[in-house]
């Protein structure tokens, strides 16, 4: 069975600097796909961004992007000129074929003012 | 705002009463879930669709039964809540690709007295 790790259960950051939040994840697939979602506090779970594992190029969305390192089974998230609303718990997820998302635990991200 | 919607927002209810959850999205979308979540903790996914007439128990065994009799709509049903069903209930849907989103509603905080 897949599994994803997120080993980072909290991590805090200064207003506009960079943070990189940790997944992982076991799999024996070799075409799958990895996603990173945000949940604010009492808002709706949010995709921020996604990636193909058949894709060598790590996505980017605006200021977020991803270090995908396919033999590692590696899939961190990158969060540059941190703002207040980018405060939230982000979960890694992975998916292959047509099967359900496996989520990790979960990375509650404090920004300070 | 993702077109998902999920009534009520937060329901207390005693032991031994029958309750249903509702989640509604108007995308049109043939795959709906349902998850578990506790505060601040990982998605648990406990029921999921693939379209009318279909429904499956997810990674998590769950006391709750589910029904999608019509594309838009897939409530949740407890027959007998009790005190261990207090959680937040996440509903969400996609389309039909590995690659898709999933879009999520706003959640139903469940408290059982």
């Amino acid at each position: 069975a897949q599994t994803v790790t997120q080993s980072q259960p909290e991590m805090s950051v200064q207003e506009a600097e960079t943070v990189t939040l940790s997944c992982t994840y076991d799999t024996s697939e070799s075409d799958y796909y990895l996603f990173w979602y945000k949940q604010p506090p009492s808002r709706q779970m949010i995709l921020v961004i996604r990636q193909e594992a058949y894709k060598q190029q790590n996505a980017t969305e605006n200021r977020f992007s991803v270090n995908f390192q396919k033999a590692a089974k590696s899939f961190s998230l990158k969060i540059s000129d941190s703002q207040l609303g980018d405060a939230a718990m982000y979960f890694c997820a992975y998916n292959f074929g047509n099967e359900k998302l496996t989520f990790g635990t979960g990375t509650r991200l404090t920004i300070i003012p | 705002e993702a077109d998902i919607y999920q009534t009520p927002r937060y329901l207390v209810i005693g032991t031994g009463k029958k309750i249903t959850l509702e989640c509604s999205q108007t995308m049109g979308h043939d795959k709906m879930y349902w998850y578990q979540q506790d505060p601040g903790m990982e998605l648990h996914l406990i029921h999921y669709s693939y379209g009318v007439n279909s429904t499956e128990k997810g990674d998590l065994s769950s006391e709750s039964t589910v029904s999608r009799i019509r594309t838009e709509h897939f409530p949740l049903t407890l027959e007998s809540a009790r005190p261990s069903h207090t959680s937040q209930y996440l509903c969400a849907s996609s389309e039909w690709e590995a690659i898709d989103e999933q879009f999520f509603g706003p959640g139903t905080r469940l408290t059982v007295l």
